[in-house]
């Protein structure tokens, strides 16, 4: 069993549509990342979280650290959010490395 | 600008023979870190350096080898003791290395093997 796990693997959704994203972690964390991969290959870091939640314009991200559990949101979609969206957390039994979740593949059609 | 550069971004290998993956930042980052990725999969560690002249195996090192003589550069030699390297290979920096900060990454290295 993997130490981070995301859900769903696959999800296609129509622009506009509010989009969840979930992962959940098995042991304590430090940190919990969530990153964007572009299709053509490229990782960009969108939000580092420890507890609560952030925002960055249509993009939220929640943290639950009593349910090992954090969620990315997309309001409004649109196709250029299609990438797959990777979690990875800093799992505190790993000291400062972080563990990625195998991500989700996420296609908005017009 | 600052960033992360990788090269080159296809690369063959023949069977037998080593490659290197050149892997340099300009954001003045003490540690870097190469991760593999396979289809379906998380991205793995294979070594991370927090330091110039130190680096430290991560959680798939074998066959794989790193140096850090500068703080700017971190090579990845995938030597022929690595049975299965068709992967993409990335590699990202930070700041001092702690799971806090973020991640900068590299535009990625693809390898096929012949």
């Amino acid at each position: 069993k993997n130490e981070v796990e995301q859900s769903p693997q696959n999800l296609t959704a129509q622009e506009g549509e509010f989009i969840t994203i979930n992962c959940s972690y098995s042991v304590g964390i430090s940190a919990l990342h969530w990153l964007q991969q572009h299709p053509g290959g490229g990782i960009v870091s969108l939000f580092m979280l420890s507890s609560g939640k952030k925002k960055h314009g249509r993009l939220i991200a929640t943290i639950n650290i009593q349910e090992k559990h954090s969620s990315l949101h997309i309001t409004a979609s649109h196709p250029r959010d299609s990438a797959v969206y990777i979690c990875a957390a800093g799992l505190m039994e790993y000291g400062n490395k972080l563990v990625f979740g195998a991500g989700t593949i996420l296609r908005v059609k017009s | 600008d600052g960033g992360i550069t990788q090269s080159p971004k296809y690369l063959f290998r023949k069977e037998g023979q080593n490659v290197t993956l050149s892997c340099e930042q300009n954001l003045n980052h003490d540690a870097m870190y190469w991760y593999r990725q396979d289809p379906g999969q998380g991205l793995r560690l294979i070594y991370y350096s927090q330091i110039v002249n130190d680096f430290q195996k991560g959680d798939i090192a074998e066959g794989y080898s790193v140096s850090r003589e500068k703080k700017e550069s971190f090579p990845l030699t995938v030597t022929s003791a690595q049975k299965n390297p068709t992967a993409f290979y990335l590699c990202a920096s930070s700041g001092s290395g702690t799971s806090y900060e973020t991640q900068y990454f590299g535009p990625g290295t693809r390898l096929l093997v012949l």
